[in-house]
């Protein structure tokens, strides 16, 4: 079974520019995650999907931050305009509630 | 509200040496509990898990026990490897069968010596 997919894996933007992650989830996986990872601490939610739908969306900075998941499947995050402050790694999940199945991660880089 | 303390890292312990990792937690409901590993550069893992007080999650010779009496999850092994090197994340899922979300843990990194 392959697992979730993310990319890119590194990102170095300067700050008030814009970035775009993509996750495909496992295959059949109604649920995505989106998690932001600052360096030294546990991740944190961002956005949850059901399907195509926003089930949760209220760590998410709306000013800046978008995600949408147009057919269900494949995710897109993004960042515009960017701050210091967004450096991180973006982790995208499916399925979590039973535990597991988080992506490798997207590593950004605002300076 | 819901949240997840770890004891502060990092930890550093030599082959075959027995290890904790401290986990307690906060939660209005009756969460799931969960450790994820993290290693080098790899993503999140899940390394065990317990639904329900009393419940013992394992895997490849981890431990953790879900202690509702004192809210607390700690992590341990026998006799560490040099493998088991990695960061440690507690977590908790707020609801049973509910919404899906977890609260992490700020993550105790191990290092192990041969």
């Amino acid at each position: 079974e392959a697992g979730v997919a993310q990319s890119p894996r590194y990102k170095i933007i300067e700050k008030r520019q814009s970035v775009a992650f993509w996750c495909n989830p496992i295959s059949g996986h109604a649920t995505l995650y989106w998690y932001q990872q600052i360096l030294g601490q546990g991740p944190k939610l961002l956005i949850q999907f059901q399907n195509n739908g926003v089930v949760d969306d209220s760590q998410l900075p709306k000013d800046r931050f978008s995600a949408e998941r147009l057919k269900g499947v494949d995710s897109t995050l993004k960042i515009q305009p960017a701050k210091l402050e967004d450096s991180a790694v973006y982790l995208c999940a499916s399925s979590v509630a039973t535990g597991g199945y988080f992506g490798p991660g997207t590593r950004l880089t605002v300076t | 509200g819901n949240s997840v303390t770890q004891m502060e890292g990092p930890v550093t312990l030599s082959e075959e040496a027995f290890l904790t990792i401290n986990c307690t937690y906060t939660a209005t409901g009756y969460p799931s509990l969960f450790w994820y590993v993290q290693y080098p550069g790899e993503g999140l893992q899940l390394l065990l898990k317990a639904t329900k007080a009393d419940d013992k999650g394992s895997n490849k010779g981890f431990e953790a026990t879900y202690r509702k009496e004192t809210t607390s999850f700690h992590l341990e092994k026998g006799s560490v490897q040099v493998s088991d090197s990695a960061v440690y994340f507690c977590a908790l899922n707020p609801t049973q069968g509910g919404s899906e979300k977890l609260v992490f843990g700020k993550g105790t990194k191990l290092t192990v010596n041969p």
